[in-house]
């Protein structure tokens, strides 16, 4: 898997949106972008996943650039519940396996 | 659907102690996997399995076994265990398409080696 580099922590505003960068230089053709988290204590949580072109779901929005070697998850309206850390994977989509780095701990402060 | 579940939620061995980890889907998931999750630090890929009769070592494999008899069930054994598997071991499935979906985790289970 492509190495990916990510922030150490970040806080966050209640209700504002969160954007959380990733770098990804090395990223191959035919490998995706994924994002998980992890609220404390619990098992990793998908979270959304894209190629190159932008992606949005109910959760989270990806915006990948065009030479693909970085990234940004955004959450629209952080919440309290939002806090946990936040895993960017790159993996082929013939891969199963996801390699977890450090991640990114984002606090949503009140 | 429950989901992935893991049994037993704490567990605390004797070091040399064996004991199996419990994981089961019910989602008919081809592709299971076992991590470890040290404090601070993200997960280890330790085994995974593609199917039913066929398994594969991950990052870290040593002082654990697996094996896949039904698609629903992936235990993973410590055979004799260490201070340095104290851990929090999770579990995940995913179907065999994996690169364009997403992997289902189990609650986790918290093993203290003492």
């Amino acid at each position: 898997d492509a190495k990916t580099t990510q922030p150490t922590s970040m806080d966050c505003a209640e209700g504002r949106a969160a954007n959380l960068p990733c770098n990804h230089s090395t990223i191959s053709g035919n490998e995706y972008v994924y994002w998980y988290r992890q609220i404390h204590s619990q098992g990793p949580q998908y979270i959304i996943h894209g190629l190159k072109n932008n992606e949005t779901n109910e959760m989270a929005s990806l915006i990948i650039t065009e030479d693909r070697k970085s990234s940004t998850l955004i959450l629209p309206h952080a919440t309290l519940r939002d806090t946990a850390v936040y895993y960017c994977i790159v993996r082929a989509s013939s891969d199963y396996k996801l390699s977890f780095g450090a991640g990114t701990t984002v606090t949503v402060r009140a | 659907n429950a989901g992935v579940t893991q049994t037993p939620k704490f567990q605390v061995l004797k070091t040399g102690q064996s004991m199996t980890l419990q994981c089961a889907q019910d989602m008919n998931h081809e592709y299971m996997s076992w991590y470890r999750q040290d404090p601070g630090m993200g997960l280890r890929l330790i085994h995974y399995s593609v199917g039913a009769g066929i398994t594969d070592q991950g990052e870290v494999p040593n002082g654990y076994n697996v094996s896949r008899s039904t698609t629903e069930d992936f235990p993973l054994r410590l055979l004799s265990a260490a201070p340095s598997q104290t851990s929090v071991y999770f579990c995940a499935s995913s179907r065999r398409l994996a690169g364009l979906h997403e992997q289902y985790f189990g609650p986790g289970t918290r093993l203290t080696v003492t």
